[in-house]
C-alpha cells in the first residue's frame, strides 16, 4: 500500500510566479489536509477538505492561497503570486474518515521563492 | 483555543541517557494526544498515541502517559541510540475538530 503521495518534493518559484503543489492520498481515503511548516517551526494547519468539498479553511490565508480535491485526481494546493514569506514545506495528510482516524503524512513539498 | 507547548531544543544526549521532553498542552473537553517524529528531509511519523486520560501511549521504546491533571504528555525512553536523532513533535486534536495543533518541535542529538 503506497502511503500519502506528494509532488514535486522540491519546488523553485520566482515572486509573483504561481506554485501548484500535488497530494495523493492513501488508498480508500477521503479527507485530505493540508498543512505548512515554517523554517524552525511546527506544523500550522492550513485546510481540510474532503471529495468535492471545503471542510474547513481556517487556515488558508485570506488571499493568494486555494485549495481543491476533485471528484478523480490529486489534491491541489495553489499558492498565486508567490512572495518569499511562502518558503516552506507544506504537509499533505489523509485520513479514512473524521473522528478517531489517524491522519497519514506524505513527505512534504519544499518550497522556495527567490 | 487549543494550544501545545514543548521544551525547546536543540536537546543533546549522548547514547544511552535517558531521555525527556516535556509537552503540556491546553484545550477544552478530552483531546487525543500525539507525539509525532520527523527525520530529516522526511515527512512526520506517527510514534504513538494516547486517547484518554491515564493511557500509556508506547512505540519503539519511547513511551508518553496522558496526565489530565497536569495537562501534560511527556514523551521518555530510557535509553535513547544516535538513530534516534529527530525532532519531535506534540501534538492534540481536540474531540470535536479535525484538525492537529502542533507544538513547535524539538530538535534531539544523539552523540555516539
Amino acid at each position: 500500500n503506497a502511503g500519502v503521495m506528494q509532488n514535486p518534493r522540491h519546488l523553485v518559484r520566482r515572486r509573483g510566479q504561481e506554485a501548484r503543489l500535488r497530494c495523493s492520498p492513501m488508498k480508500g481515503h477521503s479527507h485530505v489536509y493540508w498543512y505548512r511548516q515554517l523554517p524552525e517551526e511546527g506544523l500550522k494547519f492550513m485546510v481540510y477538505l474532503q471529495k468535492e468539498n471545503i471542510i474547513d479553511e481556517s487556515g488558508m490565508p485570506k488571499e493568494r492561497f486555494s485549495a481543491e480535491f476533485p471528484k478523480e485526481g490529486p489534491s491541489i494546493l495553489r499558492i498565486q503570486q508567490v512572495v518569499r514569506g511562502d518558503s516552506a514545506a507544506y504537509f499533505c495528510a489523509s485520513s479514512l474518515g473524521r473522528g478517531n482516524q489517524p491522519q497519514h503524512f506524505g513527505d512534504g513539498t519544499r518550497l522556495s521563492i527567490l | 483555543g487549543n494550544s501545545v507547548t514543548q521544551m525547546e531544543g536543540p536537546v543533546t544526549l549522548s547514547e544511552e541517557a535517558f531521555l525527556t521532553i516535556n509537552c503540556t498542552y491546553t484545550a477544552t473537553g478530552y483531546p487525543s494526544l500525539f507525539w509525532y517524529v520527523q527525520y530529516p528531509g522526511e515527512g512526520l511519523q506517527l510514534l504513538l498515541k494516547a486517547t484518554k486520560a491515564d493511557d500509556k501511549g508506547s512505540n519503539k521504546g519511547f513511551e508518553a502517559t496522558y496526565r489530565k491533571e497536569t495537562t501534560s504528555f511527556h514523551l521518555e525512553k530510557g535509553s535513547v541510540q544516535v538513530s534516534d536523532s529527530a525532532v519531535y513533535f506534540c501534538a492534540l486534536e481536540g474531540n470535536r475538530d479535525d484538525k492537529i495543533i502542533f507544538g513547535k518541535g524539538t530538535r534531539l542529538h544523539i552523540l555516539p
